[in-house]
């Protein structure tokens, strides 16, 4: 069954600290996975996915298909870093994005 | 760009009824993908609509159907409303259809509240 798996729901961390959201997925073809993001009170937001391996807001994520992970990490938390975070993997062949499985999403919080 | 818009905002339904949710995608975009999201719960994946027709349909009985029209806009319609179809309901809009790797864009989302 096609799945995401993101364990922990809320993650609290003093700034300056660094972050790691673990994400888990399965599926039995090519995955093509991404990190969604959701600020207070605005729209949920594309963060960042694994083909482009880019780092977006100090953020990088790698797809490890041995372990099935694509955790999102950061070295050094900011304030402005707080929000929900959603893994979220595409069943489009080739990756677009119109069809996707998404996690149930990890609360970040960074205090000062 | 306002981008992607939803109405209403809000929705207070009673079980049985049927409701009409709205979404106007960004300009530009020609794809609208429907996402049901339940409290605590991420979105889950309803269908998508590109050339007026729908091209891809997520685990939803035939009570959610859809729309899409020469504008690109698009209408969700849920029949016979149960408990469990409260939620938030997110469309989003891309461009070019369902192989297409543009990025996709959220709108704000409706609130339906099934009393």
């Amino acid at each position: 069954a096609q799945r995401v798996t993101q364990p922990e729901k809320l993650l609290s961390v003093f700034k300056g600290a660094p972050v790691e959201l673990k994400c888990n997925y399965s599926y039995s073809g090519s995955p093509e996975l991404f990190w969604y993001v959701q600020y207070s009170r605005q729209r949920l937001q594309l963060l960042l996915r694994h083909i482009s391996r880019e780092s977006i807001k100090g953020f990088t994520a790698d797809l490890n298909k041995g372990e099935t992970s694509f955790h999102l990490k950061k070295p050094f938390a900011q304030e402005e870093d707080s929000a929900m975070y959603y893994c979220a993997l595409s069943r489009n062949y080739g990756g677009s994005q119109g069809n996707l499985i998404f996690g149930k999403g990890t609360k970040l919080s960074v205090k000062p | 760009d306002a981008g992607v818009t939803q109405s209403p905002t809000h929705l207070i339904k009673t079980r049985g009824q049927q409701v009409t949710l709205r979404c106007s995608p960004k300009s530009g975009h020609d794809t609208v993908s429907w996402y049901q999201q339940a409290l605590g719960q991420g979105p889950q994946f309803i269908f998508q609509y590109y050339e007026e027709e729908e091209r891809q349909r997520g685990n939803f009985p035939d009570r959610f159907s859809g729309h899409q029209f020469p504008n690109y806009s698009s209408e969700l319609n849920v029949n016979a409303l149960l408990l469990g179809d409260s939620a938030l309901y997110l469309c989003a809009s891309t461009s070019g259809g369902t192989s297409s790797y543009n990025e996709q864009f959220f709108g704000p989302g409706t609130r339906l509240t099934v009393l």
